[in-house]
């Protein structure tokens, strides 16, 4: 089993939805979570940066941790077709610099 | 301010030869660490420097290997390549001291070995 389950998709939405991606996890000792969005053949590019549990919002994104249920998820609200690109959830704990990535979701917004 | 660099963007190889990809870290940062990302898959952790060393690894074999220089720039090296060395190679670089040491990517060196 891996450390980080995410759903591949692809994720079909219309423009303006709003969208709900998400990841569980076993490692209870993760502490850091984030929120990466990949365009095809590009670098990943941090989103969101959350420590430990609760909810972060930044302009049209909120993550969420919920460390009791080992689960965590990202919203977009009102989605535009430049959302399309594959989003990757990756996690690390206290003493560790090395991030644990889920696979990705693929994410396309249809105008 | 230039974000993270890396070279060369592509590369073909053939098996059984060895490979060096470069790494410029964004201004500020110390810390280089190297990700190998295969076709539809997250990227996996191979190493991390910071003050010229290797301070973790993941499970890759030693024919990957690295170096960070003064300047915080890096380099990863493998040798005697295999065909399932084909991937994206991603460098992501960040400051050890600050309060969360977020890793911020560079656009990716992608290697094919026939």
């Amino acid at each position: 089993q891996k450390e980080v389950e995410q759903d591949p998709g692809p994720l079909s939405v219309p423009e303006g939805a709003i969208v709900s991606l998400n990841c569980t996890y076993s490692n209870s000792a993760f502490q850091y979570f984030m929120w990466y969005r990949q365009y095809s053949r590009k670098g990943p590019e941090l989103l969101m940066y959350t420590y430990s549990s609760g909810n972060k919002e930044d302009g049209r994104f909120t993550a969420q941790v919920d460390k009791s249920s080992k689960y965590i998820s990202l919203f977009i609200r009102d989605s535009q077709p430049s959302d399309s690109a594959t989003y990757l959830c990756a996690m690390r704990g206290d003493s560790s610099y090395k991030l644990i990535f889920g696979s990705g979701t693929r994410l396309l917004v249809r105008p | 301010d230039a974000g993270v660099t890396q070279s060369p963007t592509h590369l073909i190889k053939t098996r059984g030869q060895q490979v060096t990809l470069r790494c410029s870290p964004k201004s500020g940062h110390d810390t280089v660490s190297w990700y190998q990302q295969a076709l539809g898959q997250g990227p996996q952790f191979i190493f991390q420097y910071y003050e010229e060393e290797e301070r973790q690894r993941g499970n890759f074999p030693d024919r990957f290997s690295g170096h960070q220089y003064p300047n915080y720039s890096s380099e990863l090296n493998v040798n005697a390549l295999l065909l399932g060395d084909s991937a994206l190679y991603l460098c992501a670089s960040s400051f050890l001291g600050g309060p969360n040491n977020e890793q911020f990517f560079g656009p990716g060196t992608r290697l094919t070995v026939l």
